[in-house]
């Protein structure tokens, strides 16, 4: 099946702090998910995004599904912003697959 | 409204007991999915529904039984539990069909986190 790759695993940032979280898979997929899970363990829907590039407020995400790899940006990080990320993809006939997920820790 | 909601949001049980988990989403989705979380790892597929027909089992032991009653409810009926078994369960529904060419935008229940003892 695909394989999912996130990196880095674990990221401490300043609050302010930009930051780029990516995500390789290994095959070539027609789904592709950025999830924020936060400390009470709730996914929180980021950017549904197969392929192209999307923005929503201080997040953005660039996937580019011919070289297999997608970038989610964050940028003047807040507190808030702490958790885990987690990227989801679906191959094509296959099941969602998750990453190992980056765990982001922001401090004041 | 992209709400999934599940109940309940905690729950310990025996290894004796019989206990449900429960899934609800008003979005006239098709696709429903059990998804389990061990910590600090990512959620795994258990079982996916589509037009309230199982049509994928991850290779989940028969303890673990899923019913979808309508396209609005998922259920988890659990039995004769083990410990390894404590975990979050998570709920999520899509739009589209599941296994099929092309499925959509997943969402996620707040879960439940299931304690065995």
């Amino acid at each position: 099946g695909i394989q999912v790759e996130q990196s880095p695993p674990d990221l401490i940032l300043q609050e302010g702090a930009n930051s780029t979280l990516r995500c390789n898979f290994s095959d070539s997929v027609n789904n592709l998910q950025w999830f924020h899970q936060n400390p009470w363990g709730q996914l929180i829907n980021l950017f549904y995004i197969p392929s192209g590039t999307k923005q929503n407020g201080r997040l953005s995400a660039t996937t580019v599904a011919t070289e297999r790899y997608s970038l989610l940006y964050i940028s003047s990080s807040q507190t808030t912003d702490s958790g885990v990320y987690f990227c989801a993809v679906r191959g094509y006939g296959q099941n969602f697959v998750f990453g190992p997920g980056t765990r982001l820790s922001v401090l004041p | 409204d992209t709400e999934v909601t599940q109940t309940p949001k905690h729950l310990v049980m025996g290894m004796t007991n019989k206990k449900s988990l429960k899934c609800e989403q008003h979005m006239g989705h098709r696709a429903m999915y059990w998804y389990k979380q061990k910590a600090k790892k990512p959620p795994e597929l258990m079982f996916v529904y589509s037009y309230e027909k199982l049509s994928i089992n991850e290779s989940v032991p028969s303890r673990f039984s899923p019913e979808c009653p309508n396209s609005s409810l998922l259920n988890l009926h659990l039995h004769a539990l083990q410990p390894e078994d404590s975990a979050l369960y998570l709920c999520a529904s899509s739009p589209g069909l599941a296994g099929g060419p092309v499925t959509y935008e997943q969402y996620f229940g707040p879960g439940t986190r299931l304690t065995v003892t």
